[in-house]
């Protein structure tokens, strides 16, 4: 079975500075899906960014970029010119290409983000 | 469209009663997904839907709890008899099962509050 782990469970940043949020996975499938979920204070799930496994160059979206190494089973997330905004819950999650289509989620780490 | 609807919002009973969780998938979405999120553990999948039919529920704590989902714009997530260790916030999902890389639309979530 996939699993999924976040190794910080609270990590800080001030405005404007850069974070990085760790997430290590463990899989024996080559072809599967990752994401990087925030959920606010709100409770609502928002999709921040999303990688093909087969996919070597790393997603970006504005200022959230991934660092995808597959052979280290390694995914961290890169918040540049942290925002208030940003601060919230973020999790890891993977998804099988051809087995289980549900999402594995790793515990989360919370982020704030200091003025 | 209005997204993946879920009700309550918040529910608030004593231990005993029986508690009943709605959810009505985004239109067109075939696979259904009900996730329980806890502080201690995290976001963790109770059971999902495809096509109506259950897959996995797996991850179903015990008896008490039971799923269905009579059509295809409708489940329920069923706790009989509910227990304050069921106090969480219950999610559900939505997707596509031949477009694995998008993500999972969740609802807003029902906040579970057993007494």
């Amino acid at each position: 079975a996939q699993t999924v782990t976040q190794s910080q469970p609270e990590m800080s940043v001030q405005e404007a500075e850069t974070v990085t949020l760790s997430c290590t996975y463990d899989t024996s499938e080559s072809d599967y899906y990752l994401f990087w979920y925030k959920q606010p204070p709100s409770r609502q799930m928002i999709l921040v960014i999303r990688q093909e496994a087969y996919k070597q160059q790393n997603a970006t979206e504005n200022r959230f970029s991934v660092n995808f190494q597959k052979a280290a089973k390694s995914f961290s997330l890169k918040i540049s010119d942290s925002q208030l905004g940003d601060a919230a819950m973020y999790f890891c999650a993977y998804r099988s290409e051809r087995g289980s289509e549900k999402l594995v989620f790793g515990k989360g780490t919370k982020l704030t983000v200091n003025p | 469209d209005a997204g993946v609807i879920q009700s309550p919002r918040h529910e608030v009973t004593e231990m005993g009663q029986e508690v009943t969780l709605r959810c009505k998938p985004i239109s067109g979405h075939n696979s259904l997904f009900w996730y329980r999120q806890t502080m201690m553990r995290g976001l963790e999948l109770l059971i999902y839907f495809n096509n109506n039919v259950p897959i996995d529920d797996s991850g179903m704590p015990e008896d008490r709890f039971s799923a269905k989902m009579p059509n295809a714009s409708f489940s329920t997530l069923k706790i009989q008899p509910s227990e304050p260790r069921d106090s969480a916030v219950y999610f559900c999902a939505s997707s596509l099962t031949r477009v694995r890389s998008e993500k999972l639309f969740f609802g807003s979530g029902t906040q579970l509050s057993v007494l």
